[in-house]
């Protein structure tokens, strides 16, 4: 069966910083694109990242380029996001979800099975 | 303000038939870029409903059914259950944008 499980969440003052991790099982981890989607307090889902598997490619939303970091360690069949210069807007369940290939074909993307997400909260 | 618009709420009695448009540009879905849809129940993480335009995954009814015309996409669903009720996400790709973008999402009710 497939799974992700998402981790790192908490609270953390503006500005701060954060590291959310993703564990995969249950397919060849390094066989698909991976992809990170927000979804703030009572709105709707808003795409922030994603990686190829070989994590050679990687894309942002406007809104975290140059503050988060998408990575991952095959190895470990994990991935991560970096999250630096925190804002209050970026509060959110953040989730982890799969992509159908390897790499990251723009027009056709999309995301095959979601975690359950780990909770981001920036407050001071 | 989404790049895919959504009506936010649609209703209808059980066993009946509810769509969801999902109205798009020339940068996005006019571009010919895919549509796919997601079903996100109360309290769950979403979960993959169509792919491709209209593509079933292993698992998802036949009732329910995805389109693609212009600069638009619907999502129909078919013989309405109570727990169809959910909140129902299209997604595509924007060249503007140069990223993935979701529609604003739209709560299904069944009366």
């Amino acid at each position: 069966e497939v799974q992700l499980l998402e981790s790192g969440g908490g609270l953390v003052q503006p500005g701060g910083s954060l590291r959310l991790s993703c564990a995969a099982s249950g397919f060849t981890f390094s066989s698909c694109a991976m992809s990170w989607v927000r979804q703030a307090p009572g709105k709707g889902l808003e795409w922030v990242s994603v990686i190829s598997g070989s994590g050679d490619s990687t894309h942002y939303a406007d809104f975290v380029r140059g503050r988060f970091t998408i990575s991952r360690d095959n190895s470990k069949n994990t991935l991560f996001l970096q999250m630096n210069s925190l804002r209050a807007e970026d509060t959110a369940v953040y989730f982890c979800a799969k992509g159908p290939m390897k790499v990251v074909i723009m027009g056709y993307y999309y995301m095959d099975v979601w975690g359950k997400g780990t909770t981001v909260t920036v407050s001071s | 303000q989404s790049m895919l618009t959504q009506p936010p709420s649609v209703s209808g009695a059980p066993g009946q038939r509810v769509t969801i448009s999902c109205t798009g540009s020339s940068s996005n879905i006019g571009a010919g870029f895919d549509v796919h849809w997601y079903q996100q129940l109360p309290g769950t993480a979403p979960k993959l409903l169509i792919y491709g335009n209209d593509n079933r995954p292993s698992g998802v009814p036949d009732r329910f059914s995805g389109s693609k015309s212009g600069t638009s996409a619907s999502l129909a669903i078919t013989g309405l259950q109570a727990d169809d009720e959910a909140d129902y996400y299209c997604q595509s790709y924007d060249s503007s944008l140069s990223g993935w973008v979701f529609g604003g999402g739209t709560k299904v009710t069944v009366l």
